[in-house]
């Protein structure tokens, strides 16, 4: 059974650019959630994917934009890179909107801006 | 907005002995969802516990149980018999009960307590 699956590991960016991130659901879910993880914090919820539609959404600014696919699989993108938006980004997948709970998460994006 | 507070950034426990990881939240919801997860130096974090707040019995998986004291809005995380496999960050989150939220989820965590098993 195949888990959540995240690409690419790791990247690296300068100021300015625009990166895409992209994750598969483990196998038979459908919500794919989005996070950001700072060095030494916890996640931040960006937003979440529900029938191809952006259903809820954290503090996070239109920079930050995504995308679900009919197969679920989901895209993350970040448009003009801060320094700021240097983390690590977790996906995270769950059956019917996340109703228990329960998120089953990727290894993660870990992206550097320079 | 609801917090998570996880005042304890680093704790350490010997082998086989017991480690408890304290968390506090706010938040003005009635009904609701508490969960412990653990993220291993690999990265994946992975669900450990989870608490729903309308059952007053504290919820146990093996070696992980919780102390729910909902009125204090206080839960903390006793590991026993500590396992090198332990060795991890443990995130306290919290979520809105989905028929008070729209349907739709979100999870907030706290900072994270890094917890260290020694030999």
């Amino acid at each position: 059974d195949a888990g959540v699956t995240q690409s690419p590991t790791h990247l690296i960016k300068t100021r300015g650019q625009q990166v895409t991130l992209r994750c598969s659901p483990k196998s038979g879910h459908d919500t794919v959630s989005w996070y950001q993880q700072a060095l030494g914090q916890g996640p931040q919820f960006i937003f979440q994917y529900y029938e191809e539609e952006e259903r809820q959404r954290g503090n996070f600014p239109d920079r930050f934009s995504g995308h679900q696919f009919p197969n679920y699989s989901s895209e993350l993108n970040v448009n003009a890179l801060l320094l700021g938006d240097s983390a690590l980004y977790l996906c995270a997948s769950s059956l019917d909107r996340g109703r228990d709970g329960e998120l089953f998460f990727g290894e993660g994006s870990r992206l550097t801006v320079l | 907005a609801q917090t998570v507070t996880q005042s304890q950034p680093e704790m350490s426990v010997q082998e086989a002995e017991t480690v408890t990881l304290s968390c506090t939240y706010d938040t003005s919801e009635s009904n609701y969802y508490l969960f412990w997860y653990k993220q291993p130096p690999s990265r994946q974090m992975i669900l450990v516990i989870r608490q729903e707040a309308y059952k007053q019995q504290n919820a146990t998986e093996n070696r992980f149980s919780v102390n729910f004291q909902k009125a204090a809005k206080s839960f903390s995380l006793k590991i026993s018999d500590s396992q090198l496999g332990d060795t991890a960050m443990y995130f306290c989150a919290f979520m809105k009960h989905f028929r008070f939220s729209g349907g739709y989820q979100k999870v907030t965590f706290g900072t994270g307590t890094k917890l260290q098993v020694i030999p």
